[in-house]
């Protein structure tokens, strides 16, 4: 059984950094894009970032160019979500999924307020 | 970035028949845009029930079919449960990137 389990979510100050993880398990985690996407309170889904098996390819919505770094560790069947110089808007239930055929996992909170 | 079109909110009645869809800023939508569509319902994360068009996921049930409609991802949904009634998203991809529909509301009334 495919499973996705994120950790790492809490509550931050502006300005200030956190570190998502996603531990996949039930599956060849190395042979697939891994994404993350979150989903702010109230509002609809937002692709945020996608990252090749390899770790070669990374590709991120505008609004976490040069904030977030998305990276992977294919020996620890993890994945993960670096975020810096964090914002109000970036507060949202984070996401890890796999992109093909889709699975997800149940989310973690990320709170970004002083 | 692309932006990603879905009607806001539809109605449909048990057991009718309802289509969703899914336009994109940039033209038409085609198969190189590998179309998902996910369901979330309140308090829940999302699942896939489409992906790559027209595949359905192992949990999808029957009545939930996906296809291209007029340069549109679509999103049909044949003899419409009570159980339905969510959220439904569609995701489109663009050279390695993604974007997201602002959703569906779809009411079974």
């Amino acid at each position: 059984e495919v499973q996705l389990v994120e950790s790492g979510g809490g509550l931050v100050q502006p300005g200030g950094s956190l570190r998502l993880s996603c531990a996949g398990s039930g599956f060849t985690f190395s042979s697939y894009w891994m994404s993350w996407v979150r989903q702010a309170p109230g509002k609809g889904l937002e692709w945020v970032a996608r990252i090749k098996e390899d770790g070669g390819e990374k590709y991120y919505v505008d609004s976490v160019k040069g904030r977030f770094s998305i990276s992977r560790d294919n020996a620890k069947n993890s994945l993960y979500l670096q975020m810096d110089s964090l914002r109000a808007e970036d507060t949202a239930v984070y996401y890890c999924a796999r992109d093909y055929p889709g699975y997800w996992g149940q989310g973690t909170l990320v709170t970004v307020s002083s | 970035q692309a932006v990603v079109t879905q009607e806001p909110s539809l109605t449909v009645s048990p057991g009718g028949t309802v289509t969703l869809t899914c336009g994109s800023s940039t033209g038409a939508v085609t198969s190189g845009h590998h179309p998902y569509w996910f369901q979330q319902k309140p308090g829940q994360a999302p699942r896939t029930l489409i992906y790559q068009t027209s595949n359905k996921q192992s949990w999808t049930p029957a009545r939930f079919s996906g296809s291209l409609l007029g340069g549109k991802a679509a999103l049909t949904l044949s003899g419409a449960q009570p159980e339905d009634e969510a959220e439904y998203y569609c995701l489109l991809s663009y050279s390695g990137g993604r974007v997201f529909g602002g959703g569906t509301k779809l009411n079974v009334l």
